[in-house]
């Protein structure tokens, strides 16, 4: 167990609402990245936060929008959900500085599906 | 562009060995394998940067090789705790663990 906590684990939406994931990052991580994950695929970058600022993103459109708090756990939200959002979304923690190990450590995902 | 992985599927006896490969058209900074099992999160295997240096389990080797911009991880002596799917990801040179991951390799141990 990595110590990153997803939630929910699970939900289901209709086509046109809105949803909030939320990740608390492993004890002593600064920043926070989320992936997609499609059933059979790897995951794809969405985002990345550090110092609650956005560091980088992926290749997904601006309905996809995230925050880091200042404990370092950090949301990702989806406006206007269509059929193809139907994913795993898995949050990363890591620590990003001197010490950096690059290895990511991964929750266990939200998985969601849209209707 | 997501690196491409091979090969897609591949089963195994208790004890042998395999070898995933991990192919990018792009100039790579590092590369990463995770291994996920069937409803879990990735756990990290190995990350190899660019010059030479590894970090990762012990039980688990990798190459990189910078001008082909591959990577190929070696299981030996499998063992049924093996099994999942694989992953490598690539980082290019923003430094930021923003990482493209392939499509996987399904690994399957048997008895």
């Amino acid at each position: 167990e990595t110590g990153v906590t997803q939630s929910p684990t699970h939900l289901i939406k209709t086509r046109g609402q809105q949803v909030t994931l939320r990740c608390s990052s492993q004890s002593g991580h600064n920043t926070v990245s989320w992936y997609q994950q499609a059933l059979g695929q790897g995951p794809q970058f969405i985002f990345q936060y550090y110092r609650e600022e956005e560091n980088g993103r992926g290749n997904f459109p601006p309905r996809f929008s995230g925050l880091q708090f200042p404990n370092y756990s950090s949301e990702l939200n989806v406006n206007a959900l269509e059929l193809d959002d139907s994913a795993l979304y898995l949050c990363a923690s890591s620590f990003s500085g001197v010490k950096n190990t690059g290895e990511l450590f991964f929750g266990e995902g939200s998985r969601l599906t849209v209707l | 562009q997501q690196p491409v992985q091979s090969p897609q599927a591949v089963i195994l006896r208790e004890g042998e060995d395999a070898v995933i490969n991990c192919s990018s058209s792009k100039a790579l900074y590092s590369v990463h394998w995770y291994r996920q099992k069937h409803g879990e999160a990735p756990v990290f295997l190995m990350i190899l940067l660019k010059g030479g240096e590894q970090k990762g389990h012990e039980k688990i080797s990798a190459s990189f090789n910078e001008k082909k911009q591959q990577s190929s991880l070696y299981l030996t002596a499998s063992q049924l705790s093996y099994s999942g799917t694989y992953f490598c990801g690539t980082e290019g040179k923003t430094g930021r663990r923003a990482l493209t991951f392939g499509s996987g390799t399904r690994l399957q141990v048997q008895p």
